[in-house]
């Protein structure tokens, strides 16, 4: 079957840095997308990676690793608004995107 | 308008009602998508339309009928629905299924089934 590993929930503190974590085996790879959602809200695009390395955008970054099957979304000078759930997906080789559950990420001041 | 928008943001249904969420974009895009949350669950693909033809149906139940009359347009079609069926209907959009694009959702309906 196919699946995606996040942590449920995390807690970071204002101004720190945070990393959350996002495993996957699925059948085959075209693309991990990250995605925030806000409480209430619709989930909103962040970020996208297809190859290996970092992408960086503003205080937010990606990594993929496409032979360890993991990604992680790096979070910079946390701000109380970062506070949402982060979601991962990946599209497999039927270009159909498999979505993790989400990681709840609480900031604390 | 902008953006992708969802009507009603709120509906509660008894199980024998007939009801239908309603989802427009105007974004120009291709694709229209169906989703199903519910709380500490994966995202549940529902259904998907390319060019106004449905190019997936993720074994949903019949009560659920998807409708896309165009492509800046889709409705899901409810009837004799389940108390398990209460969650967060989010419909979203992409310039096309495949490749690098990223899906823009709606606000979601909640749904509440009683």
């Amino acid at each position: 079957g196919q699946n995606i590993d996040q942590p449920t929930e995390m807690t970071a503190t204002e101004g720190a840095i945070v990393q959350i974590n996002c495993t996957y085996q699925t059948s085959g790879f075209n693309g991990l997308f990250w995605y925030q959602q806000h409480a209430g809200e619709a989930p909103t695009f962040l970020s996208y990676n297809v190859l290996d390395g970092l992408e960086e955008k503003g205080r937010f970054s990606s990594f993929l690793s496409r032979s360890k099957g993991y990604s992680y979304l790096l979070l910079k000078e946390l701000q109380m608004k970062d506070s949402a759930s982060y979601l991962c997906a990946v599209r497999d080789s039927n270009y159909q995107l498999i979505w993790g559950a989400g990681t709840k990420l609480i900031i604390k001041p | 308008e902008t953006g992708v928008t969802q009507t009603p943001r709120h509906l509660v249904m008894g199980m024998t009602n007939k009801k239908s969420l309603k989802c427009e974009q105007h974004l120009g895009h291709n694709a229209m998508y169906w989703y199903k949350q519910s709380a500490k669950k994966p995202l549940e693909l529902m259904f998907v339309y390319n060019f106004k033809e449905q190019t997936e149906n993720n074994s949903v139940p019949s009560r659920f009928s998807p409708e896309c009359p165009n492509s800046s347009h889709l409705f899901l079609h409810l009837h004799t629905l389940q108390p398990e069926d209460s969650a967060l209907y989010l419909c979203a959009s992409s310039q096309d299924e495949t490749g690098s694009y990223e899906q823009y959702f709606g606000p979601g309906t909640r749904l509440t089934v009683t």
